[in-house]
């Protein structure tokens, strides 16, 4: 059981905008920044948004990050068949001192 | 670049000690304000930090993890290292190496592009 909380599965048409959750408590993004991870299959994870919303270098705008009290979201617009994948959020948690992930969305591209 | 490489033994048998290596090339260990970083990843499962160090050799592991994990670094390598000992089939899974920016942070960039470690007799 994941620390953080995140659906199992999401789906979406090519064009549609898709948003995936992450929810936790006070310790971990109620008082931390959260980061989201972008997985493709048999692939490493790719960094894909920081700080709650800053994108790094080559990251499309279609994906953009918020924060709000102790959950958090991934929204992808203008959604393509290559974002097909698995996307993780993490955070810091204080409580456990140490940094914890989401159990994983699966993004499916209809 | 930067880029991460992990490297070890596929297949452990149970109770022994699982170690591996990520080196570092495209930039050097020492000298910054990064942490270094394990994290696996078990077949189908979701990402589980496992520890991170300093290139000073400070270090800080996951609670659930922490009494069979060691971390270390070799600067004049620049690698570190993963020992994870008393395994069983639950450490089966993928091994990431990865930059970590700092306690405090759940920021991992870049990644390793991960081994897999087997548990099996």
């Amino acid at each position: 059981q994941s620390v953080l909380t995140q659906p199992p599965s999401a789906s979406g048409t090519p064009g549609q905008r898709v948003t995936i959750s992450c929810s936790g408590s006070s310790s971990n993004i109620g008082s931390n920044y959260v980061y989201w991870s972008q997985q493709l299959p048999g692939t490493a994870p790719k960094l894909l948004i920081y700080k709650n919303n800053q994108r790094p270098s080559g990251v499309p705008d279609r994906f953009s990050g918020s924060k709000s009290g102790t959950s958090a979201s991934l929204a992808i617009s203008g959604l393509r068949s290559e974002d097909e994948a698995h996307y993780y959020c993490a955070t810091w948690d204080d409580s456990l001192r140490g940094v914890v992930f989401g159990g994983g969305t699966k993004l499916t591209v209809l | 670049q930067l880029q991460l490489q992990e490297s070890g033994p596929g297949l452990v048998k149970p109770s022994e000690t699982l170690s591996l290596t990520c080196t570092v090339s495209g930039g050097s260990i020492s000298g910054s304000s990064y942490y270094w970083a394990w994290i696996r990843q078990a077949p189908g499962k979701g990402l589980e930090w496992i520890g991170s160090i300093y290139y000073s050799g400070d270090t800080y592991y996951n609670p659930s993890l922490k009494s069979r994990v060691t971390i270390s670094v070799d600067t004049s390598k620049n690698q570190f290292s993963l020992k994870l000992n008393s395994v069983t089939a639950a450490d089966t899974a993928v091994y990431y190496c990865a930059r970590h920016f700092g306690y405090g942070s759940g920021q991992f960039d870049p990644w390793g592009q991960g081994t897999l470690v087997t548990v099996s007799s």
